[in-house]
């Protein structure tokens, strides 16, 4: 099992622009979730899935949206980068009460 | 709403020694908590799990403590390494009728050799 990967590993963005940050799971769980993690402030919910067509929102969604066509995947889209998304970024998959995690994609927007 | 507090001071230890870290949450009873090791760079690896009926929890060098009065859970590793050197995150589970982990900030941990 790959467990859980992420893509792109770093990424420089513009103001204004859009992206996606990939995510993706082989272990088949149901919960997906994206963090983001900033210096003094903890991993903080951005968007969860409990399973395939369904999401919600977390602590902080202004700014990003997620689809989740599949088990597999959990994409985050940032639609319009402010320098306020620079951070480091988590996708998790859950099964019962242990969260995986990806390795992190690092997002800088200038 | 709840909050959970860790050290955020770093902690220096002697090789050897035990490590001990606290955190504290409030305005929750919550049914288990969790604790996670994160390394610079990679993403939070998962590593005990303590319910609230469990006082204590070990697994290897680990030992958690759970004290819903106190609304504490403190983490010890015994006879530390530097490669136990890292961030340490507890967290929360989803209250009712929500699915939202709350984590704390992290303890960072340093062994000195």
């Amino acid at each position: 099992n790959a467990g859980v990967t992420q893509t792109p590993k770093f990424q420089v963005l513009k103001t204004g622009q859009s992206m996606t940050l990939q995510c993706a799971q082989d272990m088949n769980h149901e919960y997906m979730s994206w963090y983001r993690q900033d210096p003094g402030m903890g991993l903080r919910l951005i968007h969860y899935s409990v399973g395939a067509g369904i999401t919600d929102q977390g602590e902080v969604p202004n700014g990003y949206n997620v689809s989740r066509s599949t088990t597999e995947d959990f994409p985050l889209r940032l639609l319009s980068a402010a320098p306020s998304q620079t951070s480091v970024y988590f996708c998790a998959s859950r099964q019962g009460g242990e969260q995986f995690f990806g390795p992190g994609t690092r997002l800088t927007v200038l | 709403s709840q909050k959970i507090e860790q050290n955020s001071e770093a902690l220096n230890i002697q090789e050897g020694k035990t490590a001990t870290l606290t955190c504290n949450y409030t305005n929750y009873s919550p049914a288990y908590l969790q604790w996670y090791r994160q390394d610079p760079g990679r993403g939070p690896v998962f590593l005990l799990l303590i319910r609230e009926n469990e006082k204590e929890k070990r697994k290897e060098r680990l030992k958690v403590t759970f004290d819903t009065t106190l609304k504490q859970s403190l983490f010890h590793i015994t006879a530390s390494q530097p490669a136990d050197s890292a961030t340490y995150l507890c967290a929360l589970p989803p209250t009712s009728g929500t699915y939202k982990y709350i984590f704390g900030t992290g303890t960072r941990l340093k062994v000195l050799a």
